[in-house]
């Protein structure tokens, strides 16, 4: 079985504080991503990473950066916290555009509930 | 962009009933995915399940691709099935598109 896992399930910073998010996968997948999830939002994407050091905005990336170092890791980084990053933080992996027909399974982490104060 | 629609927004069973949750897309998918979340917020893989039928358990799906929409059936309901379901779509690139969710609450 695909496993995702996060670095923390609660998070509480305060603001103005610099904020690391891992994920790690172990399934050799080539694709990872950072989600958001907010009442009443659902969820949204703020980045992805298609391969080792590659990565591409979604659809909020504002005030967040990502790092892919290495295949299973993909960390997302807040650089100056703020309270409306207060949120759940979801990560996901999938294996490949060249993957047949489960190449765009999502399997996701189980989640980082952020408090920025 | 794909528009994905997901009903009823919430549903309230008696533990032991049956339900079907639906999922219209307004598009051509690649791949179809149905998740629950459970209350501690972990989404959990459902079925992948682009096209045709299938079945696990007590749950089961159904998608008609080339009538843009997916159902999901909860037989015996438990209250273990509480959370929310979610259908997402996949148009073949790398953004995945999420319906809004159906709230299932099932009483003991």
């Amino acid at each position: 079985d695909v496993k995702v896992t996060q670095s923390s399930r609660y998070l509480v910073k305060r603001t103005g504080e610099k904020v690391f998010l891992e994920c790690v996968q172990d399934m050799d997948h080539e694709n990872m991503f950072w989600y958001r999830q907010d009442p009443g939002l659902g969820l949204r994407l703020i980045y992805f990473s298609y391969d080792v050091k590659m990565k591409e905005k979604g659809d909020i990336p504002e005030g967040y950066s990502v790092s892919r170092e290495k295949k299973e890791r993909f960390s997302l980084i807040l650089e100056s916290a703020s309270t409306n990053q207060t949120s759940m933080y979801l990560c996901a992996s999938s294996l490949s555009g060249n993957g047949g027909t489960k190449a765009y399974e999502q399997y996701f982490g189980p989640g980082t509930r952020l408090t920025v104060t | 962009g794909i528009q994905v629609e997901q009903s009823p927004p919430d549903l309230i069973l008696q533990e032991g009933a049956n339900s079907t949750l639906r999922c219209n897309f307004s598009d051509s998918v690649n791949n179809l995915q149905w998740f629950h979340q459970n209350p501690w917020g972990q989404l959990i893989n459902l079925f992948y399940i682009p096209s045709g039928t299938k079945q696990n358990g007590r749950l089961s799906a159904t998608t008609v691709a080339t009538e843009r929409y997916s159902l999901l059936y909860i037989s015996s309901s438990q209250t273990t099935d509480s959370g929310v379901y979610f259908c997402a779509v996949n148009t073949g690139g790398f953004k995945t598109i999420f319906g809004a969710g159906t709230r299932l609450f099932v009483k003991a």
